[in-house]
């Protein structure tokens, strides 16, 4: 079975300074891995995607994603944080046949002025 | 703004009863899932719908049970009630062929309550 770990339940940093999210993955064959990002009383929405083209990843937002197979990792980062940052960010990864989304347990992002 | 709508968004029930969560999913999607997140966690999956045909399950019993209708709308059927089953439920919408690249669009939820 696919999982995804994320290794920081909440990260702190301040407006304008770089972001980082740990995700590590675990996967029996190729995995298509996802972020995505929750806001206060809004719905999940999709950051970016890596399905096995390149493997640094540009998403909305300024933010990127890195594919490491040999670290099995795929951390998010963004060089400066703004307020609006504040959420909750998920690492995914599907799981194959019901297009099945395996989720993270979360990070917590928040944002100091 | 998703185009995804779901109601009602704040409900509480007691144990025992029965709750039936409903979803519009946006204009031109085909597949419907349906995830429960409790507080503190992430998303898991219940189950999917495609075509009005049940399309995958994940680990939830028996009285968790959906409805696809032919205009693609949703419902989420929960019976008996427990106090675990107080969560987020979350409807996600999706054409196929996007949700095979992990392309869905979640609606902001229904917050459930079990006393």
């Amino acid at each position: 079975a696919q999982s995804v770990t994320q290794l920081d339940s909440h990260v702190s940093v301040s407006e304008g300074t770089p972001v980082l999210l740990r995700c590590n993955y675990s996967s029996s064959y190729s995995p298509s891995l996802f972020w995505y990002v929750q806001h206060p009383n809004k719905g999940l929405q999709l950051l970016l995607k890596y399905t096995s083209a390149a493997t640094l990843v540009k998403g909305i937002n300024g933010f990127e994603a890195e594919f490491k197979k040999s670290e099995t990792s795929f951390h998010l980062t963004k060089p400066s944080a703004h307020m609006s940052d504040a959420a909750e960010y998920f690492c995914v990864v599907t799981q194959g046949g019901a297009q099945k989304l395996v989720f993270g347990q979360g990070t917590r992002l928040t944002i100091n002025p | 703004e998703t185009g995804v709508t779901q109601s009602p968004t704040h409900l509480i029930k007691t144990r025992g009863q029965q709750v039936t969560l409903r979803c519009s999913s946006q204009s031109g999607h085909n597949t419907v899932s349906w995830y429960q997140q409790a507080l503190g966690q992430g998303p898991q999956f219940i189950f999917q719908y495609y075509r009005e045909e049940e399309n995958g399950r994940g680990n939830f019993p028996p009285r968790f049970s959906g409805l696809q209708f032919p205009n693609y709308s949703s419902e989420l059927n929960v019976n008996a009630l427990e106090l675990d089953d107080s969560a987020l439920y979350l409807c996600a919408s999706s054409s196929w062929t996007s949700g095979r690249t992990g392309e869905l669009f979640f609606g902001e939820g229904s917050r459930l309550t079990v006393l």
